[in-house]
């Protein structure tokens, strides 16, 4: 059965750290793993998509890397500020199923 | 470019009765994805609709099925609710789907569907 953890449940850190978020999930055949923010009350953003050949991928001051075979995906944000604070979910899909993580609510201090 | 757009955006119904939510994707994706969320389970799949067929499903029981349109719109139906129901339901479009089929894309979701069952 395909589990996905994610950890911290909850973050906080002043503005304008670096911080990295963890994923992991058992079963490693996945197809790919897509990485969302939720601000509160909304619906999800796509922030990165990889797929299971890629080892990361960019997208301004996020990376988030991938380790299928440890089962492992990060996400890497640079100099964090305010805006930056929603939850943070990770999602591997595997093929015929999609498992979001509980994810890790993310709060910059100004 | 028009976002997935979710119709209505909060409902309220009584114990037993059905509930329909609409999902519109954006334009050209073929891909629909619905999912529940609850503060309990979190985010949960409950299928996916490609092309007018049901291409994959969740852990979701019968009373949970959904179609989708020629023009990719999508629908979702949930017939004698529970209280356990209430939740936010979103939708996610993508081109093509994700997994194992062609190549992944990412998936774009739209503002949700807040229900409440009383």
């Amino acid at each position: 059965k395909q589990e996905v953890t994610q950890i911290p449940a909850a973050l906080s850190v002043p503005e304008g750290e670096n911080l990295v978020l963890n994923c992991s999930f058992t079963d490693s055949a996945i197809y790919n793993l897509q990485w969302f923010r939720q601000d509160p009350g909304k619906g999800l953003t796509s922030l990165l998509l990889i797929q299971s050949s890629q080892r990361e991928q960019t997208s301004g001051r996020l990376n988030a890397s991938l380790d299928k075979s440890s089962g492992r995906s990060t996400l890497y944000i640079a100099a964090s500020q305010p805006g930056d604070s929603a939850t943070y979910l990770c999602a591997p899909w595997w093929e015929d199923k999609i498992i979001f993580g509980k994810g890790t609510r993310l709060h910059i201090l100004p | 470019k028009a976002g997935v757009t979710q119709t209505p955006r909060y409902l309220i119904k009584t114990r037993g009765q059905q509930v329909t939510l609409s999902c519109s994707p954006i334009s050209g994706h073929r891909s629909v994805s619905w999912y529940q969320q609850t503060p309990g389970q979190g985010l949960q799949f409950l299928f996916e609709y490609f092309s007018e067929t049901q291409r994959n499903k969740g852990n979701f029981p019968g009373r949970f099925s959904g179609r989708q349109f020629s023009n990719s719109r999508s629908e979702m139906n949930v017939s004698t609710l529970e209280l356990g129901d209430s939740a936010l339901y979103l939708c996610a479009s993508s081109l093509t789907g994700t997994g194992a089929f062609l190549s992944a894309n990412e998936q774009y979701f739209g503002p949700g569907t807040r229900l409440t069952v009383t």
